[in-house]
């Protein structure tokens, strides 16, 4: 069950794109197309951003994308705006019906 | 309103127990995915463990199993998590969260709470 791989931060500018990794295994991204991303802004919990890949819920802004190719995970926010400063995981569900999640990625808006 | 709150943590000492409860409304705990997640300070999330909601299939992850057991009381519409033998690097804030199974992502989380092992 070892956790996926993030780069620890990333950093970018207002109005900036920025897109940050997650790279699993074919136990977990490569083979099932349940990857998630959460942000988690200090002090509260995680909010889900993106489910299935590429999807996002209701009420999530556009400027969140996402995509997968192998075993690699990312997740591309664009027009970055300081709202977005955050830390981020990926997660996926795995072939063993267990949860895996990245080790985070801090993002910061220069 | 979607709702989970988390209870029952506090400072345990090493090799001591505790029992964290998570309680769900707005939904029924026994018609999705349940999930226990924890945040050491300053980490990342780590998942520990699942509670299916059609079959009741409970899944651990290594760094618990054997020590950590979840279950659920439907009559309560509650979660739980019995927490034995702690270590120091149990530390965290547990989080109680729910697996939407369309999307197969968690879509709603607990506020937390904390745990302390230490002497």
């Amino acid at each position: 069950q070892s956790a996926l791989t993030q780069p620890a931060s990333v950093s970018g500018s207002p109005g900036q794109s920025i897109t940050i990794s997650c790279t699993g295994t074919s136990s977990n991204i490569d083979d099932y197309n349940f990857v998630s991303w959460y942000q988690q802004h200090p002090g509260e919990a995680p909010k889900l951003i993106i489910f299935s890949v590429t999807d996002r819920p209701s009420g999530v802004s556009n400027r969140f994308s996402a995509s997968k190719s192998g075993n690699t995970a990312s997740l591309t926010i664009s027009g970055l705006q300081p709202e977005d400063e955050a830390d981020y995981y990926c997660s996926s569900y795995t072939a063993s019906s267990t949860w895996v999640f990245g080790g985070g990625t801090k993002l910061t808006v220069l | 309103e979607m709702e989970l709150v988390e209870s029952g943590g506090g400072l345990a000492p090493p090799g001591g127990s505790l029992r964290l409860s998570c309680a769900a409304s707005g939904f029924t705990v026994n018609s999705y995915d349940m999930n226990w997640v924890r945040q050491a300070p300053g980490r990342g999330l780590e998942w520990l463990a699942s509670f299916t909601g059609s079959s009741g299939n409970i899944y651990y992850a290594e760094s618990v199993k054997g020590r950590f057991t979840i279950s659920r009381d439907d009559s309560k519409n509650s979660l739980y998590l019995q927490m034995n033998t702690l270590r120091a690097e149990d530390t965290a804030l547990y989080y109680c969260a729910r697996v939407e199974g369309d999307l197969v992502a968690i879509d709603y989380w607990g506020q937390g709470t904390m745990v302390t092992v230490s002497s």
